[in-house]
């Protein structure tokens, strides 16, 4: 099945500001937005952003999604060290009947 | 305070079959669909399976239909995944996951390992 694209890596220095995307298409990303969770080495997935492009409660507020058309993005202002982490988008798709994931991207905070 | 605590994975010839389980606390287990997602070693997150609340609709991956199947039991507050023709590409992290619209609460995993 397929899924959806992310960029492998993405590097920015301390305090900058980092987007990420994830591609999809019509019967996913399109249809009902890509959700982002965030995972650091050895620890399970952490859910930022809803598909709604919402937070959940506790997320801190320099962490931002929105979506274009069949592309999803997630914006993280201020990076902190603790940003540092694998980053995976995931979206339900219609004509799969089955939820995809994104590859993901490797942030590396320099 | 929502958990969810995997249990069952261990080593596994090919070929062989496991059965794990999820306990959920802290939440009403039954209003809610439930998933299991997987992780390969170094690698990135694969849905498995999904189940509703009440148990009637399931949906799998397509590379473990026919092997894998899922199921719930409400007044237990478990969910479980058995597996049955194993292969060594099936090798992961399993993750229970509860699904409020999207994976909002994650399990720490159990380690399946397939390999003779």
């Amino acid at each position: 099945q397929a899924g959806l694209t992310q960029p492998p890596s993405v590097s920015k220095g301390l305090r900058q500001t980092a987007t990420l995307t994830c591609t999809g298409n019509s019967n996913n990303v399109g249809n009902q937005g890509a959700a982002w969770l965030q995972q650091h080495q050895g620890h399970p997935p952490k859910l930022l952003s809803y598909r709604n492009n919402n937070r959940p409660s506790g997320i801190s507020e320099r962490f931002s999604a929105s979506r274009s058309g069949n592309t999803a993005s997630l914006t993280i202002t201020g990076l902190q060290p603790e940003d540092e982490a694998d980053y995976y988008c995931s979206a339900w798709d219609s004509s799969l009947s089955a939820w995809v994931f994104g590859g993901g991207t490797k942030l590396t905070v320099l | 305070e929502v958990q969810l605590v995997e249990s069952g994975g261990g080593l596994v010839q090919p070929g062989g079959s496991l059965r794990l389980s999820c306990a959920a606390s802290g939440f009403t287990f039954s209003n809610y669909w439930m998933n299991w997602v997987r992780q390969a070693p170094g690698k990135g997150l694969e849905w498995v399976a999904n189940i509703k609340q009440d148990g009637s609709e399931k949906y799998y991956v397509d590379s473990v239909k026919g092997r894998f199947t899922i199921s719930r039991d409400n007044a237990k507050n478990s969910l479980y995944l058995q597996m049955n023709s194993l292969r060594a590409e099936d090798t992961a992290v399993y993750y229970c996951v509860r699904d409020y619209g999207d994976f909002d609460y994650w399990g720490q995993g159990t380690l399946v390992t397939v390999s003779s």
